[in-house]
């Protein structure tokens, strides 16, 4: 049982627009930035979104973070093949005083 | 280029030792936090432990407190976890992964690509 909630799947086709969601609490989520990470099949997981919204160079505008209270959103615009992987949300818990990861959220284009 | 490169996992039997390594290269290593993050077969990402940039910070997931050590040798760029008393279900893929500040609490920019330890019998 993971800290932080995410669906454990989310599907589109290409050219729409998914979002997966990330529920916490206020130790982590209500306190502090959340930070995606992208894992392509077989492969380690890459920084896809930092500070709740923040992309690193080379992520595609495409995909964009938000936060608001104890809860977190990434949205996926103009689904591409090469968007399937999964996607996991994270955040700092301030209580236990470690790193939570969401369950992972496998998207598939259809 | 940044570059983090995991080693020293392998199969060891139930209540063995292991201790695996990361070097890095392509920035100043001691400026930086450190991380271990675990996946086990088909499953999610599980952060195991933290170290800040001069080791002063040290954080541990229950799940391995008491069992694991990570530590760092900063002159050799090389970072460590020293994982005792093996269960199976620490039967993963293990990945260091950087911090993008000298303390733990920002977000991991940088990740290796991952060495498996087996436990089994």
């Amino acid at each position: 049982q993971s800290v932080l909630t995410q669906p454990p799947s989310a599907s589109g086709t290409p050219g729409q627009r998914v979002t997966i969601s990330c529920s916490g609490s206020s130790s982590n989520i209500g306190s502090n930035t959340v930070n995606w990470y992208q894992q392509l099949p077989g492969t380690a997981p890459k920084l896809l979104i930092y500070n709740n919204n923040q992309r690193p160079s080379g992520v595609p505008d495409r995909f964009s973070g938000s936060k608001s209270g104890t809860s977190a959103s990434l949205a996926i615009s103009g689904l591409q093949s090469e968007d399937e992987a999964d996607y996991y949300c994270a955040a700092w818990d301030d209580s236990l005083n470690v790193w939570v990861f969401g369950g992972g959220t496998k998207l598939t284009v259809l | 280029e940044v570059q983090l490169v995991e080693s020293g996992g392998g199969l060891v039997k139930p209540g063995g030792s292991l201790r695996l390594s990361c070097t890095v290269s392509g920035f100043t290593f001691s400026s930086y936090s450190m991380n271990w993050v675990r996946q086990a077969p088909g499953k999610g990402l599980e952060w195991v432990s933290s170290i800040s940039s001069s080791d002063s910070y040290i954080y541990y997931a229950d799940s391995v407190k008491g069992r694991f050590t990570i530590s760092r040798d900063n002159a050799k760029n090389s970072l460590y976890l020293q994982m005792n008393s093996l269960r199976a279900e620490d039967t993963a893929v293990y990945y260091c992964a950087r911090d993008s500040t000298p303390y733990s609490g920002s977000y991991f920019d940088y990740w290796g690509q991952g060495t498996l330890v087996t436990v089994s019998s």
